[in-house]
């Protein structure tokens, strides 16, 4: 059974750096490409950046050049470091298991609140 | 480009309704990659459907999805209290990116 964990959530206060963490089991993580979702309180869904598995990254104009996306085969997690973090980065951060480049994402985890606020 | 759901839809048990997603662009027509996803409170968000209409093996058969011109629909059928949920639609863009649609309420009456 595909299994996402996710980890690292917190408040933090704007302008912070804060780390968060995805575990995987349940398939082969090396070769899957993994995402990033995001859901602010009362919007929509958006995906803010993709691990792809061959090396190649994806981010979004709203994160780009301040969210870096690094995945550890070895321990089968994704990271997402967030730095220079604004109030409208506070979402419910999912990770998925992305089953191609063209979606779809198959399997998502609970997900794991930031919240920026002075 | 955009996508585009109704902020709401309701139906009673037993019946059938349809979200509808509509692209502002060609996100839609061009590309068979439409997904639908559901989410319950507190719960991980859940694949129903698939490439416009395929289902994953665990999902019931009471779900379905179709595609006419830049418009995408996921139809539920004998509806069940436990399908009250917010329905997402998401369809793979020309820039190489998943875009999501605004997410449907559906409440079972």
């Amino acid at each position: 059974e595909v299994t996402l964990v996710e980890s690292g959530g917190d408040l933090i206060q704007p302008g912070g750096s804060l780390t968060l963490s995805c575990a995987a089991s349940g398939f082969t993580f090396s070769s899957n490409h993994l995402s990033w979702v995001r859901q602010a309180p009362g919007k929509g869904l958006e995906c803010v950046s993709v691990s792809y598995r061959d090396g190649d990254i994806y981010y979004s104009d709203t994160v780009q050049g301040r969210f870096t996306v690094s995945r550890d085969n070895s321990n089968n997690t994704v990271y997402l470091q967030m730095n220079s973090l604004r109030v409208e980065d506070t979402a419910i951060y999912y990770c998925a298991k992305v089953g191609r480049r063209s979606g779809p994402l198959s399997s998502w985890g609970q997900g794991t609140l930031v919240t920026v606020s002075s | 480009s955009a996508l585009t759901q109704p902020a709401s839809v309701s139906g009673s048990p037993g019946q059938s309704i349809t979200i509808s997603c509509t692209g502002t662009s060609s996100v839609v027509v061009d590309y068979n990659y439409v997904s639908w996803y559901q989410m319950h409170p507190g719960k991980a968000p859940k694949l129903v459907i698939y490439d416009v209409f395929k289902r994953p093996s665990k999902i019931s058969s009471r779900f379905s999805g179709a595609k006419s011109g830049n418009t995408a629909s996921l139809t539920i059928s004998g509806l069940q209290p436990e399908d009250e949920a917010v329905y997402f639609c998401s369809s793979y863009t020309d820039t190489s990116t998943l875009l999501f649609g605004g997410g449907t309420k559906l409440t079972v009456l």
